[in-house]
């Protein structure tokens, strides 16, 4: 019972150009939702969040949407570079707050060709 | 620059032999959970920690045990070791509630022979 999904093992886009992630969830007690990177032979590291609350959330190169009614997030990252190239994960939480305890979803490797 | 730290980085098992794994913490935070990370998987959850008890459980057998010490450090062990017990193990420091990041470490890389 796969409760986040990323349905794209792997995107691959151009230097400069928008890099889109996608993610499904069906639990709806999720109230809060994270990405991380990870880099081989490195641990996850946190890119951005999201509350339930909230249907966007920015933070430089970085937006993550929020649709709850499809339980849908998507991260979009603007402009990409080759740097951004690595393992991206999708992760929900559900426990007031406690990010500690995280559902990931299978991961999408990104590519960004220079 | 995360301040979580795991040892060791890589480690060889036999089959039916128990492992520990070790983890220290970034400061200030007072929960530790566990993660396995199997080959091409999203990490899975195998437990978490908070003020030395045991915070909830993964679907995971009774064999995955762990503790916390008071300095937040913690271990993870897994006795009877099996082959699909091969994985990445990751340690994730975070604070029990405040909707606040939780922090990797890079995690030790666990092979079953």
């Amino acid at each position: 019972d796969q409760q986040v999904k990323q349905n794209s093992p792997s995107l691959s886009v151009q230097e400069g150009r928008i890099s889109i992630l996608n993610c499904d969830y069906t639990n709806s007690m999720f109230d809060y939702f994270l990405w991380y990177k990870k880099y081989p032979a490195e641990g996850p590291t946190f890119l951005i969040s999201i509350s339930s609350i909230k249907d966007k959330n920015e933070d430089g190169r970085f937006t993550v949407f929020l649709n709850k009614s499809a339980k849908h997030l998507s991260l979009h990252i603007v402009p990409s570079q080759p740097g951004d190239s690595a393992v991206y994960f999708c992760a929900a939480s559900g426990d007031a707050g406690n990010t500690g305890k995280l559902i990931f979803g299978q991961g999408t490797t990104l590519q960004v060709k220079p | 620059e995360t301040g979580v730290t795991q040892s060791p980085t890589h480690l060889i098992k036999t089959r039916g032999q128990q492992v520990t794994l070790r983890c220290s913490s970034q400061s200030g935070h007072n929960t530790v959970s566990w993660y396995q990370q199997a080959l091409g998987q999203g990490p899975q959850f195998i437990f978490q920690y908070y003020r030395e008890e045991e915070n909830g459980r993964g679907n995971f057998p009774p064999r995955f045990s762990g503790l916390q010490f008071p300095n937040y450090s913690s271990e993870l062990n897994v006795n009877a070791l099996e082959l699909d017990d091969s994985a990445l193990y990751l340690c994730a420091s975070s604070y029990r509630q405040g909707y606040t990041e939780a922090f990797f470490g890079q995690g030790t890389r666990l092979t079953v022979v």
